[in-house]
């Protein structure tokens, strides 16, 4: 059964500590995303993934990293540093990226973090 | 980069009567437009696109048309059903690196059919 992991479901952290965000997929598509949902805020991208080894920043990075080591993996870390980040964390991958007709995006069922 | 505005950003219509969503974008060079569907506690997910070749696309009750020159795209709803209740996104596809076209999203419209 095909599709897209996002883990855990639901997390809670104290301010201070880093905490990373899990997705999985076996889709075997090339690209991967995070996005970040705020109420009234729509979905803002976070980082974005090509391909194996390459990542690229969205228009919300500060406060976030990630990694590429495996097409199937694209683990998100908040870190101390975002100062803001409860929210609802969703990854998404695509067949692939870089051309000019971007394909459609396959959502995971998302992650919420709550710092406390 | 893109920008991309919606409006409006909640929307009451009765069962059975249209249901219109609007876009406006500003990067002229984006040429793909996406709306994606969200159900209460579910992941978003598509549900019609166009591209910038076509002014009009209809799968069903659903159309999506794209208005290049005054940089405006739009979704209607006919027919509307209590299960079209949900979050509803546009996007469209903008440059972000000589390479790649990434999605921008709307802000979000919240849509009710009541029964």
């Amino acid at each position: 059964d095909g599709g897209i992991t996002q883990s855990p479901k639901y997390l809670f952290r104290k301010e201070g500590q880093n905490v990373t965000l899990s997705c999985e997929q076996n889709l075997n598509h090339d690209a991967m995303y995070w996005y970040r949902q705020d109420p009234g805020q729509g979905l803002r991208l976070i980082y974005y993934s090509q391909i194996v080894n390459d990542f690229q920043k969205g228009d919300i990075a500060e406060g976030y990293s990630v990694s590429r080591e495996k097409k199937e993996s694209f683990p998100l870390t908040v870190t101390s540093a975002q100062k803001n980040p409860t929210a609802f964390y969703l990854c998404a991958s695509s067949i692939r990226s870089g051309t000019a007709n971007t394909g459609e995006l396959f959502f995971g069922e998302g992650s919420r973090l709550t710092v406390l | 980069g893109e920008n991309v505005e919606q409006h409006p950003s909640t929307l009451s219509v009765q069962e059975g009567d249209s249901a219109v969503i609007k876009c406006t974008y500003s990067d002229s060079a984006s040429n793909y437009f996406p709306w994606y569907k969200q159900e209460l506690g579910k992941r978003p997910q598509l549900i019609i696109d166009i591209r910038s070749n076509v002014g009009e696309k209809k799968d069903q009750r659903i159309a999506v048309t794209l208005n290049k020159t005054a940089k405006h795209f739009s979704l209607h709803i006919t027919e509307t059903q209590p299960e079209d209740s949900a979050v509803y996104f546009c996007a469209g596809a903008f440059v972000l690196s000589g390479s790649a076209r990434q999605l921008t999203f709307g802000s979000g419209t919240q849509l009710t059919v009541l029964p």
